[in-house]
């Protein structure tokens, strides 16, 4: 049973340019969330989904970020207009079952380093 | 709000020493805990989890973690270290999301990190 799975795993981009990160979840999951962990921090939540649904997007910059999930295909990141702070590792993780359970745990995949120049 | 806090920035062990990495909770409820591992340019794994029950938990490569309600802690242990355990290792709690019915994020520690000298 493969793990969750993101790419790309290194994105170099420029001032001003577009940042798509996906996460294909675990099989059988459709609960997909974001993190983000700036350089020698921990990590920060960003934003919950389900599949075409945004449950809680409390973490999620205001501008420029958007996250969606739709009923087919991965879950996307993406970041517009990016600027030297968005350099980060972003992670991906996913959980089954209905979402309801606290006991759920989630399961993270390997990350996509982003490198704004 | 639900946090977690992990007061040192780094542990140093001799290997074969036991080991221990601190947490400290701060929930409103039933707390739902959870150990994970990072290693170098890698994501993280899970370790292990107290939901209810046993105050000791074990999990992963030989890691186990003692929930103490009466202290608020959670730290993780391992009787003897191995220099593959280096690493950094985060405590998380889960976060109950806007609704009541719907479990949402993981509220991380800012890490600790392990370094097990030969």
């Amino acid at each position: 049973n493969a793990g969750v799975m993101q790419n790309p795993r290194h994105l170099v981009r420029r001032r001003g340019q577009e940042a798509r990160l996906r996460c294909s979840p675990m099989k059988g999951h459709s609960h997909v969330y974001w993190y983000r962990q700036l350089p020698e921090e921990g990590l920060k939540f960003m934003v919950y989904l389900q599949k075409e649904n945004i449950i809680d997007e409390s973490g999620m910059p205001k501008e420029r970020f958007s996250a969606e999930f739709p009923k087919e295909g991965p879950s996307i990141l993406r970041i517009q207009q990016v600027v030297r702070g968005d350099s980060a590792a972003y992670f991906c993780a996913s959980s089954q079952g209905s979402g309801r359970s606290l006991r759920e745990t989630q399961y993270f995949g390997p990350g996509t380093r982003l490198l704004v120049l | 709000a639900q946090s977690v806090a992990q007061p040192e920035d780094q542990v140093n062990v001799a290997e074969g020493n036991p080991l221990t990495v601190k947490c400290t909770y701060s929930v409103s409820g039933n707390p739902y805990l959870f150990w994970y591992v990072q290693y170098p340019n890698r994501g993280l794994q899970f370790l292990l989890k107290y939901i209810t029950g046993d105050n000791l938990v074990k999990g992963s490569y030989g890691f186990e973690a003692e929930f103490n309600k009466s202290q608020t802690s959670f730290h993780l242990k391992k009787p003897s270290a191995l220099v593959s355990d280096s690493a950094l290792y985060f405590c998380a709690v889960r976060d109950r999301g806007p609704r009541d019915s719907s479990a949402s994020k993981i509220i991380f520690g800012s890490g600790t990190r392990l370094s097990i000298r030969p």
